[in-house]
C-alpha cells in the first residue's frame, strides 16, 4: 500500500517562530489532506490540496504532486497552534479513503 | 454548525459489556467512515458506507459491528469490548470536494 512520511516527529516552537512540516508519499493519489487534532481530540480539516498552494490565515500549504511531498507552513505560531498535524492522502480507487501518516506532534511555547 | 455529531463524547464500559456509539450528519453525504484512533497513533479506518453498502477493512476484528439506518446516522457496535479497544472512535464524511470532515470523537474507557 501507499506510504505516507511526516516530519519532523514533534516540534517545539517558541510563540511567534514560523515553521515547516512536511509529508512525503510513495504513490501517485487522488487527493491529499492536512488535519489538525487539538488536545481534546478533534480532527480539523486545514487543506485539501491535491496540487498547488492554498493560504487561510496564518496557515498555508503547498503539495508538488508530480514530486510526491506537501508542505505545510506554520507563520506567527500561537499556543492554539498546538496539537497534532496528519497529513493524509486519498487512495486511489477508493471512496475517499484515507491513508494517514504517523503525524508531527507540535508544542508552541509563550 | 456542526456537520458531523458523536453522542456520547465519553463513554465507559465494562470489560465484556456491549456498547454502542452513535454518529450523525448534516452533509447529507452517502459516505460514512468509522475510525479508531489509539494513543499518540493516527486513525486506523474500520469500516465505511457508500449508502447501505457495508465495507469493512480486511483487518478490522469481528467484534465490531455497524449499522446505518438510514443516510444520516450511522452506528458503531462493539459486542465484547476488551481492554484494547479503550480508544478514540471517530465518525467521518465527506464534503463537496471529497474532503473529510471528522465528528469531535468518542473517547471509549474499558474498565
Amino acid at each position: 500500500g501507499i506510504q505516507v512520511e511526516q516530519s519532523p516527529p514533534d516540534l517545539i516552537l517558541q510563540e511567534g517562530a514560523n515553521s515547516t512540516l512536511r509529508c512525503n508519499f510513495s504513490d501517485s493519489v487522488n487527493n491529499l489532506q492536512w488535519f489538525h487534532q487539538n488536545p481534546w481530540g478533534q480532527l480539523i480539516n486545514l487543506f485539501y490540496i491535491p496540487s498547488g498552494t492554498k493560504q487561510n490565515g496564518r496557515l498555508s500549504a503547498t503539495t508538488v504532486a508530480t514530486e510526491r511531498y506537501s508542505l505545510l507552513y506554520i507563520s506567527s505560531s500561537q499556543t492554539t497552534d498546538s496539537g497534532v498535524y496528519f497529513c493524509a492522502v486519498e487512495v486511489t480507487d477508493s471512496w475517499g479513503k484515507l491513508q494517514f501518516g504517523a503525524g508531527t506532534q507540535v508544542v508552541v511555547t509563550p | 454548525d456542526a456537520m458531523v455529531i458523536q453522542n456520547p463524547r465519553y463513554q465507559v464500559t465494562q470489560f465484556g459489556k456491549p456498547v454502542t456509539l452513535s454518529c450523525s450528519q448534516t452533509l447529507n453525504h452517502n459516505v460514512m467512515y468509522w475510525y479508531q484512533q489509539k494513543s499518540s497513533q493516527a486513525p486506523k479506518l474500520l469500516f465505511h458506507y457508500y449508502d447501505k453498502d457495508f465495507n469493512n477493512e480486511a483487518d478490522t476484528p469481528d467484534n465490531f459491528q455497524s449499522r446505518r439506518p438510514n443516510t444520516s446516522f450511522c452506528f458503531l457496535d462493539i459486542r465484547s469490548p476488551g481492554l484494547g479497544d479503550a480508544a478514540m472512535y471517530l465518525c467521518a464524511t465527506l464534503g463537496s470536494y471529497n474532503e473529510q470532515f471528522f465528528g469531535p470523537g468518542t473517547r471509549l474507557t474499558v474498565l
